[in-house]
C-alpha cells in the first residue's frame, strides 16, 4: 500500500523567511496530493493540492511542487507569519476512496 | 465545502464500555471516512462507509471494535466499542467531494479512564 514519508518532523523559522516542507510517497497510482493545516485543537484545513498532471501549484504565499519521477513533493511558505504556526501534513491518494497521511511537521514561527 | 457537524465533541468515558460518534453533513455525499489521530500523531483511516453498503475497513481495524453506520448520504456513525485508555484519542469524520478532495469535521476528543 501507499506510504508516505514527511521531513522535518519540527521546523522552526524567523518571521519573514521561507518555510519548505518535503513529502515522498511510493505508489506510483497516486495521483492526487494535498496539504492540511491543523492548528491546536482544531479540524485539519485543506490549504492547497496538486494533481498529478501538473508540476507547481501557487496560491498566494503558499507553493506546492511535485516530482512524479522521483515520487517526491514539496510545500513552499514563503513570508512567513506568525498565523502560519501550525501542524503542516502532507497526504498521497492512490485511489477516490483513499487519502494516506504523512506524519506531520510542526512550524514555528519565531518573531 | 460541505459543512460537517460531528458529536460528541468531547467525551470522557469508562473503561468497557462504548461511544457513538456522530457526523452529519449538510449536503448529500457518497463517501464518508473516519479516521483516529492519536495525540501528537498524524490521521489514520480506520474505514470507509459509503451508503448502502457495509464499511470497507484498514488494516488494524475491525467492525466489532469500530461498527460504523451509514443510513443514507448525509449521515454516518462510529462506535468505539469496549474501550480501553488505548482508544483515548481524537476521531474525525471527513466527506469526499470532487476527486479525492477531503474535508474534515471538528473531530471528537475521546478520553477513557
Amino acid at each position: 500500500g501507499e506510504n508516505v514519508e514527511q521531513h522535518p518532523s519540527t521546523l522552526s523559522v524567523q518571521e519573514g523567511d521561507s518555510a519548505v516542507i518535503k513529502c515522498t510517497y511510493s505508489d506510483s497510482a497516486s495521483n492526487y496530493f494535498p496539504w492540511y493545516k491543523q492548528e491546536l485543537g482544531k479540524r485539519p484545513q485543506l490549504i492547497i493540492d496538486i494533481r498529478s498532471n501538473v508540476g507547481e501549484k501557487k496560491d498566494q504565499r503558499i507553493a506546492v511542487t511535485l516530482n512524479k519521477t522521483a515520487k517526491h513533493f514539496s510545500l513552499h511558505i514563503t513570508e512567513t507569519q506568525p498565523e502560519d504556526s501550525a501542524v503542516y501534513f502532507c497526504a498521497a491518494s492512490p485511489s477516490a476512496s483513499k487519502i494516506i497521511f504523512g506524519s506531520g511537521t510542526r512550524l514555528s514561527i519565531r518573531p | 465545502s460541505a459543512v460537517i457537524s460531528q458529536k460528541p465533541s468531547r467525551d470522557i468515558c469508562q473503561r468497557g464500555t462504548s461511544l457513538t460518534i456522530q457526523c452529519q453533513v449538510d449536503s448529500q455525499v457518497t463517501m464518508m471516512f473516519w479516521y483516529r489521530q492519536q495525540p501528537g500523531q498524524s490521521l489514520t483511516l480506520i474505514a470507509t462507509a459509503n451508503q448502502g453498503s457495509e464499511a470497507t475497513y484498514e488494516s488494524g481495524f475491525v467492525i466489532d471494535k469500530f461498527p460504523i453506520s451509514r443510513p443514507n448520504l448525509t449521515f454516518s456513525t462510529l462506535t468505539v466499542s469496549n474501550m480501553s485508555p488505548e482508544d483515548s484519542s481524537i476521531y474525525l469524520c471527513s466527506t469526499s467531494e470532487g476527486e479525492n478532495i477531503q474535508y474534515f469535521g471538528a473531530g471528537t476528543r475521546l478520553s477513557v479512564l
